[in-house]
């Protein structure tokens, strides 16, 4: 198979702080991982991509100062949400291909909630 | 441009056939997918079909592709409670980017 994890699966925080998502292929090298964001009973929203050692690409939209991404190894890339705000609260999910895949896989997915 | 459309809502009485539609607009998709997504978590993938299949069949799932019309379809057959979920068809362009539709929710009643 192939999975990815997600790290924590749910976090509240308070609005001001910093919150850091954590995506981490376990069984494949991931030279991609993606991130998206869902709204409730919405479609998946892709924020950015990343390459391993690169710069995330980020969509149209999306303040890169705000979604700070990271892929510093084959298996891990980390989403940080600075200065978190109530309206960052959503599900954010999280996809790695690589190896050879021709999909992406999907972790569990992060519900965050900032009051 | 790309487009993905799904219908909203089905909803289909226990062991009944369920048929989830998707339409989409980008003629160069190499692969369509269907994604399984319970409340709270993430997505699961269900099935796929290379774009130039007609059909694919997987236990009780079932996979219609009419490349001419850009119409995707899953059935599932003998529905049961636990399919009861969001279903979401995707096509996936260059650099295994996928376009997702909106979500059908299945609805299953015992």
């Amino acid at each position: 198979g192939a999975v990815v994890s997600q790290h924590p699966s749910r976090v509240i925080c308070k609005s001001g702080t910093s919150v850091k998502i954590e995506c981490r292929s376990l069984d494949f090298q991931a030279t991609t991982m993606f991130w998206y964001r869902q709204f409730p009973k919405q479609s998946l929203m892709l924020m950015a991509t990343s390459n391993e050692g690169s710069k995330a690409t980020y969509e149209q939209g999306v303040e890169k100062d705000k979604f700070l991404i990271n892929h510093a190894s084959l298996t891990l890339s980390t989403l940080t949400v600075t200065s978190a705000h109530p309206e960052d609260s959503s599900f954010y999910i999280c996809s790695a291909t690589g190896g050879g895949r021709d999909t992406q896989y999907f972790g569990p997915g992060t519900r965050l909630t900032v009051l | 441009g790309e487009d993905v459309e799904q219908s909203l809502f089905l909803s289909v009485r226990e062991g009944d056939s369920s048929v989830i539609n998707c339409t989409y607009t980008d003629s160069s998709s190499t692969y369509l997918y269907w994604y399984k997504q319970e409340p709270g978590a993430g997505l699961q993938l269900l099935t796929y079909i290379f774009s130039n299949m007609d059909m694919k069949q997987d236990q009780r799932l079932t996979v219609l592709l009419n490349k001419k019309d850009k119409h995707l379809s899953l059935r599932i057959a003998d529905t049961q409670t636990g399919d009861s979920a969001i279903y979401f068809c995707a096509e996936s362009l260059e650099g295994n980017m996928l376009t997702f539709g909106g979500g059908t929710r299945l609805m299953v009643k015992p």
